[in-house]
């Protein structure tokens, strides 16, 4: 079936950085972007950033330039997500989505089961 | 960038009930409107995209309306497994969620 696996999950120090991994299976890797977002304990969705399916393009929302790198290995039809520099606000479920253009929209159809990072000294 | 504001933040209602959830962005986004569920310790769910098409395999007592700036997300006959937070988000300029709206039991 059509699915995403994401990487375990992980406690990092301040100031160290992150990659979490996002494996697809059931569909065709290379045909659908595929974008992060996030969310702190109690809090809402963040998204993060987006990657193309159909090459490297990205595209991170302002808060997060500079800090976090997007990456896809079309090999693996493994997706990553690395952020630098982390801090206390970073402490976040992590979550993968598949981007998918649908009729009048388009819309994260498919996600990860989530990848907790917590950021503590 | 695009600010989505939903109402209430939270509501308590009972089975059966009848639930509205409105959602307002902060310039117009036509048709460009998404409605997630998610449940605690859960990924979010695609439930409704083009503000008003129903996601494969989604109930249909969920329902969406709305254009421009104002939207809405019906749930008709609340079940128990609805009882969950609610996400609007746009898809016109990058993508924003709104801030989650919680239905809890009454």
């Amino acid at each position: 079936q059509v699915q995403l696996v994401q990487s375990g999950g992980e406690v990092k120090k301040p100031g160290a950085s992150v990659k979490v991994s996002c494996k697809a299976s059931g569909y065709s890797f290379t045909n659908y972007g595929i974008i992060w977002v996030r969310q702190a304990p109690g809090q809402g969705l963040e998204w993060m950033g987006w990657i193309s399916g159909y090459n490297d393009n990205t595209d991170y929302a302002q808060k997060f330039q500079g800090r976090v790198t997007m990456t896809r290995d079309t090999s693996t039809s493994t997706a990553f997500m690395d952020l630098r520099s982390l801090t206390s606000d970073d402490t976040a479920v992590y979550y993968c989505a598949r981007w998918a253009t649908l009729v009048r929209s388009d819309a994260f159809d498919i996600w990860g089961q989530g990848t907790v990072v917590i950021v503590s000294s | 960038d695009i600010q989505m504001t939903q109402s209430p933040s939270s509501l308590s209602a009972s089975v059966g009930d009848r639930v509205t959830i409105t959602c307002r962005s902060s310039q117009t986004i036509s048709k460009s409107l998404n409605w997630y569920q998610q449940k605690p310790g859960k990924a979010p769910k695609l439930l409704i995209y083009g503000a008003s098409r129903l996601q494969s395999g989604v109930p249909s007592r969920f329902s969406g309306s709305g254009s421009g700036t104002d939207f809405t997300l019906t749930i008709n006959s609340l079940q128990p497994e609805d009882f969950a937070t609610y996400y609007c988000q746009q898809s016109y300029t990058s993508w924003t969620f709104g801030q989650g709206t919680t239905v809890e039991i009454k």
